[in-house]
């Protein structure tokens, strides 16, 4: 147990609409990081939070918007979802803002239908 | 931003063998090198990790090696057994704050 924690484990949803994924850092951790993976394209780095404050962006299309709350906690927003969107959303967190281990949660799968 | 290259994609070797899984990197900035280990319904798994102050490390029978020349890094997995069978991903990152940018990761059987 990494002790991150992301909810829902499963989501099933239809094109259009609107979904929020949730992920509890682990005790203790500043910075949480968001990563889409696919079955083509592997994890693929989206977003970086520290503190409340985002840090870095990556691959994050402008349908999805993330926020990380003051107690730490942080929710990924995805918006008129379209069938390529299906895949596994993992949360990540670490101690700190720069390089060292990063403690992954069991993921939220999404299915667009 | 940083592109990491992973080869091969699939790797399937007899209980007992030898594994080696490479990647490659673009930014010469980059200074940190993990790997992590995905089974099958879980997050990944921070397994070994190397910063490029070293040019190897090792921990029982995994050991990462690292060609900054040459920009690329390996996995070596030795006396593989079945419970070694998962998706390995490396990665790299800069102290300049950049997020990890992962590998497309390398699926490995063990067979018995």
């Amino acid at each position: 147990d990494s002790g991150v924690t992301q909810t829902p484990k499963h989501l099933i949803t239809a094109t259009g609409q609107r979904v929020t994924l949730r992920c509890s850092p682990r005790s203790g951790d500043l910075s949480v990081y968001w990563y889409q993976q696919s079955l083509d394209q592997g994890l693929q780095f989206l977003i970086q939070y520290y503190n409340g404050e985002e840090r870095a962006k990556g691959n994050i299309l402008e349908r999805f918007s993330a926020q990380q709350f003051p107690d730490l906690h942080s929710e990924l927003n995805l918006s008129s979802l379209e069938l390529g969107d299906s895949a596994l959303y993992f949360c990540a967190s670490s101690p700190g803002l720069n390089t060292g281990e990063l403690f992954f949660g069991e993921g939220s799968r999404l299915t667009v239908l | 931003g940083e592109n990491v290259e992973q080869h091969p994609s699939t790797l399937s070797v007899q209980e007992g063998d030898s594994a080696v899984i490479k990647c490659t990197y673009s930014d010469s900035a980059s200074n940190y090198f993990p790997w992590y280990k995905q089974e099958l319904g879980k997050g990944p798994q921070l397994i070994i990790d190397i910063r490029s102050n070293v040019g190897e490390k090792k921990d029982q029978r995994i050991a990462v090696t690292l060609n900054k020349t040459a920009k690329h890094f390996s996995l070596h997995i030795t006396e593989t057994q079945p419970e070694d069978s998962a998706v390995y991903f490396c990665a790299a990152s800069s102290d300049s704050g950049y997020a990890l940018n992962f590998g497309k990761g390398t699926s490995l059987l063990v067979t018995p």
